[in-house]
């Protein structure tokens, strides 16, 4: 099993919907999730982190936690064009459990206009 | 968020020429750096993780000698692309670990690199 898990897609949704990303991750002391942004031939760009249970929302985007179930979303509000990317879900384990890092393999992106 | 620098951002070399790649931590200190390939379409492959101080450790089947990792300040890694053949042509990126507030990854903008 995997450490984390996404779909590689590609998810193809029209500008100005909402854009749901998945990602699943196997070790339940897991602490701290993230949430990359990468563009073609470009390295990938934090777009957000979360830690707690729950929803956290930073202007389009909003990460959403649930511990129990072991699954972490990114939800991209009125897609546009420039949100066309692979989208990386990384996770922190706990320090009783290495305390390392797991990167998913991605979730193609395509707003169409 | 943090800034990582990655030097160069291309490179070409002869085949059999080695390359070193600088990343640099720019606005704060990381004890933690990782050295990462990537393929074209494909997914990040973690190559090594580079320790302030002390020698890196390495994923399985990443040659050590041939990758050469020295993280010889809190600001600065490097890694040395020994011996240079085509098929270690691939995109190279560093990361920096920052634990100022959170314990975060920050990318650096990646090192393109050829081998003739």
């Amino acid at each position: 099993q995997k450490e984390v898990e996404q779909n590689s897609g590609p998810l193809s949704v029209p500008e100005g919907a909402i854009a749901s990303l998945n990602c699943t991750y196997s070790d339940r002391g897991s602490q701290s999730f993230f949430w990359y942004r990468q563009y073609s031939g470009k390295s990938p760009e934090l777009i957000m982190f979360i830690y707690s249970n729950g929803d956290k929302e930073d202007g389009r985007f909003t990460a959403q936690l649930n511990k129990a179930s072991q699954y972490v979303s990114l939800l991209i509000r009125d897609s546009q064009p420039s949100d066309s990317a692979t989208y990386l879900c990384a996770v922190k384990r706990g320090p009783n459990t290495g305390n390392q890092f797991y990167f998913g393999t991605g979730t193609s992106l395509t707003v169409i206009p | 968020g943090a800034v990582v620098s990655q030097h160069p951002s291309r490179v070409i070399c002869k085949s059999g020429t080695s390359v070193k790649i600088e990343c640099r931590s720019l606005d704060f200190q990381a004890t933690t750096m990782f050295w990462y390939r990537q393929f074209p379409k494909k997914s990040l492959m973690l190559m090594a993780t580079s320790n302030e101080g002390s020698k890196a450790t390495y994923e399985q089947g990443v040659e050590k000698d041939k990758f050469l990792i020295n993280h010889a300040s809190l600001t600065l890694s490097t890694l040395t692309v020994t011996s240079a053949h085509p098929e270690d042509s691939s995109f190279y990126i560093c990361s920096a670990r920052d634990l100022r507030l959170y314990d975060t990854q920050y990318f650096g903008p990646g090192t393109r690199l050829t081998v003739l």
